[in-house]
């Protein structure tokens, strides 16, 4: 079946720095990708919708310049944590549909524990 | 039993037993939903999905239940598996939006006892 890779798995930084996480689907083509978040024991947040080509799509109370999407190709999109502090340790999850229409599916990655010292 | 935490609900059963983990979604504009399982550290795992003019699907060894008049989901497995432990969470879509925008749930942490 499909596959979305999440690299890396984990990464720890101290505060101040950015840190970019990167999300691949392998074996199909998706024009729109989607960034999650999840803090402990709770439950996945919406972050923003990556499209291929074009700005991001950021949900309510997310700070599109904390939180960088770039979709350059139809295989890649990155989320860029930038000038990350504590608050913003996390695991970060990303997903993509792909598919012929009427059969899309969508697909998750296996996420990245972002530690922040 | 079930119990409610802080943040995440817990489900323990006993291996064999059959489990009934419940949800409660927001939005009845709302046209699909779909239930995740998730291991520790690892990213959600789709397990079955239900579209709202449905309200019942069965699957192999799962079902998912829709009551929108109380927006109401539960998912429940037939002789539960120790490898059956994980966080279970539903999501739902609203309709209009794409695929991927989905909204999660609180989600039941569910143990399973040899």
């Amino acid at each position: 079946g499909a596959v979305v890779s999440q690299h890396p798995s984990w990464v720890i930084c101290k505060s101040g720095t950015s840190v970019k996480i990167e999300c691949r689907s392998l074996d199909f083509q998706a024009t729109t990708m989607f960034w999650y978040r999840q803090f402990p024991k709770q439950s996945l947040m919406l972050m923003a919708t990556s499209n291929e080509g074009s700005k991001a799509t950021y949900e309510q109370g997310v700070e599109k310049d904390k939180f960088l999407i770039n979709h350059a190709s139809l295989t890649l999109s990155t989320l860029t944590v930038t000038s990350a502090h504590p608050e913003d340790s996390s695991f970060y999850i990303c997903s993509a549909s792909g598919g012929t229409r009427g059969g899309e599916k969508l697909f998750f990655g296996s996420g990245t524990q972002l530690s922040v010292l | 039993g079930e119990s409610v935490g802080l943040h995440l609900p817990t489900l323990s059963v006993q291996e064999g037993d059959n489990s009934i983990i419940n949800c409660a979604y927001s939005n009845s504009a709302s046209d699909y939903f779909i239930w995740y399982k998730q291991e520790s550290g690892k990213g959600p795992q789709f397990i079955i999905d239900i579209r709202s003019n449905m309200d019942k699907r069965q699957g192999q060894r799962v079902t998912v239940l829709l009551n929108k008049t109380v927006k109401h989901l539960s998912l429940q497995i037939a002789a539960t598996q120790p490898g059956d432990s994980a966080v279970y969470f539903c999501a739902e879509k609203p309709r209009g939006s794409t695929l991927g925008r989905l909204y999660f749930g609180r989600g039941t942490q569910l143990t399973v006892w040899p």
